[in-house]
């Protein structure tokens, strides 16, 4: 149980094009998902918090008119890169928490989208 | 300011040895958690210690929290080549919003 998708896996983008990578949360329902990039050879870095049915909340430096977030449904979460640049490629990682487990911060990650912007 | 400061950033070790990482943070936590990431790949719930516990194991897996210090460590014994891979802390503050601040993570090579 407690698996976490991600669509696609790989991309490649021409500059000022969009993207839109997909999260899912196959067998749990998730209120809150969570979007982190990875540069290489570092940390994960939290890009914004995404609650079902409501808008999401970024981290400070984060640009939320470049790097859209839905999260339409309990198990669905969308981040869409807008106009992308090559510095917008990185590793895009997501996850979620499970929505009944009270307190407890459990959160499962999905195997990461491979951005590459040419 | 960056929390889960991991050392040491790189390790390599004959396998058969143990491994030990170490994560320091500044501020209080509610739970401190290890994550696994082999390269390319998405990350792995290792295991979670709450901050009133001292000490946790999962199999070859040792966990250790001192609040005090505002540090904890990851044992790994009895290490095998297929352990290689990226460690991470993450800390969860405790707040409503349920956010994790990462480490910068100690990149393990076991060598066989």
């Amino acid at each position: 149980g407690a698996v976490v998708s991600q669509h696609p896996s790989r991309v490649i983008c021409k500059s000022g094009t969009s993207v839109k990578i997909e999260c899912r949360s196959l067998d749990f329902q998730a209120t809150t998902m969570f979007w982190y990039r990875q540069f290489p050879k570092q940390s994960l870095m939290l890009m914004a918090t995404s609650n079902e049915g409501s808008k999401a909340t970024y981290e400070q430096g984060v640009e939320k008119d470049k790097f859209l977030i839905n999260h339409a449904s309990l198990t669905l979460s969308t981040l869409t890169v807008t106009s992308a640049h090559p510095e917008d490629s990185s590793f895009y990682i997501c996850s979620a928490r499970a929505s009944d487990l009270g307190n407890y911060n459990e959160q499962f990650f999905g195997p990461g989208t491979r951005l590459t912007v040419l | 300011s960056q929390q889960g400061e991991e050392d040491p950033q790189a390790l390599s070790i004959q396998e058969g040895e143990n491994a030990t990482m170490n994560c320091s943070y500044k501020t209080s936590i509610n739970n401190l958690q290890w994550y696994r990431q082999n390269s390319g790949r998405g990350l792995v719930h290792l295991i979670l210690i709450r901050s009133n516990e001292r000490e946790k194991h999962s199999g070859r897996l040792r966990v250790t929290l001192d609040t005090s210090k505002k540090s904890s460590s990851l044992l790994i014994t009895a290490s095998r080549a297929a352990d290689t891979a990226s460690y991470f802390c993450a800390t969860d503050g405790g707040g409503s919003n349920y956010k994790l601040t990462f480490g910068k993570g100690t990149l393990l090579t076991v060598n066989p």
